[in-house]
């Protein structure tokens, strides 16, 4: 079946760059489906983030898109968020998932990642 | 964007017993080809969200026939027939019928 695993520094600069990356197993990322990224600061709700097609065809977040950017490597079967001039408030679970369009969900989802933002 | 609320925030359920979470949407969420861009998903502790319900009203492949999701445009209800110890955890609600995806701010189910 699918899996989406995360991966990427758990510790980040304020003012720096966020990095993360999700590799798929189970599933080549350039069937036709959408990636995406959706975060959760500790204790609180979910926050979509974005979604990329493997052919680089993206829609972010409006409250994020200024920071946002995501990328696809199929060669490697994985794709990739970078979240510019982070604050506190970007500390967070990041999760990574398959959007599957349609119908439109998120299906499944990875285990997450914790992003703390401190100096 | 789409305004996700959902109530109630807290639902302590007797295990047996139904449960019902409703989400209302603040605008409509049906599409001109008929389907509703509603989906529930359930956070269990310290887990990843996990799908159960699309399109309003669709199960999710292994989701037990316990849970059903129903609703108009703007009002939906997820429900839970016999609630078992295995179901607690936040239950969230999501639109996707346009960008900004948006999401509800959690039910969380607790077994009394």
């Amino acid at each position: 079946q699918v899996q989406l695993q995360e991966s990427g520094p758990g510790l980040v600069k304020p003012s720096d760059t966020l990095s993360l990356t999700c590799a798929v197993s189970g599933s080549s990322i350039s069937s036709n489906n959408w990636w995406g990224w959706i975060r959760q600061p500790p204790g609180e709700g979910l926050e979509w983030i974005g979604h990329i097609h493997y052919s680089g065809s993206a829609h972010y977040n409006p409250s994020l898109k200024s920071r946002v950017t995501m990328s696809v490597d199929t060669s490697k079967n994985q794709f990739s968020l970078k979240l510019t001039s982070v604050t506190a408030v970007d500390a967070a679970v990041y999760y990574c998932a398959r959007y599957q369009t349609p119908p439109s969900y998120f299906d499944p989802w990875g285990q997450g990642t914790l992003v703390t933002v401190s100096s | 964007d789409i305004v996700m609320t959902q109530s109630p925030l807290y639902l302590p359920v007797t295990p047996g017993e139904p449960a019902s979470i409703s989400c209302r949407s603040s605008q409509s969420l049906l599409y001109s080809d008929g389907h509703k861009y509603l989906d529930w998903y359930l956070q269990k502790p310290g887990q990843s969200p996990q799908l159960l319900i699309y399109l309003g009203s669709n199960r999710a492949s292994g989701v037990p026939d316990r849970f059903s999701g129903s609703g108009s445009g703007t009002d939906f209800t997820l429900k839970i027939s016999r609630v078992e110890a295995e179901d607690v955890g936040v239950y969230y609600c999501m639109q996707v019928l346009q960008t900004p995806i948006t999401f509800g701010q959690g039910t969380r189910l607790e077994i009394k």
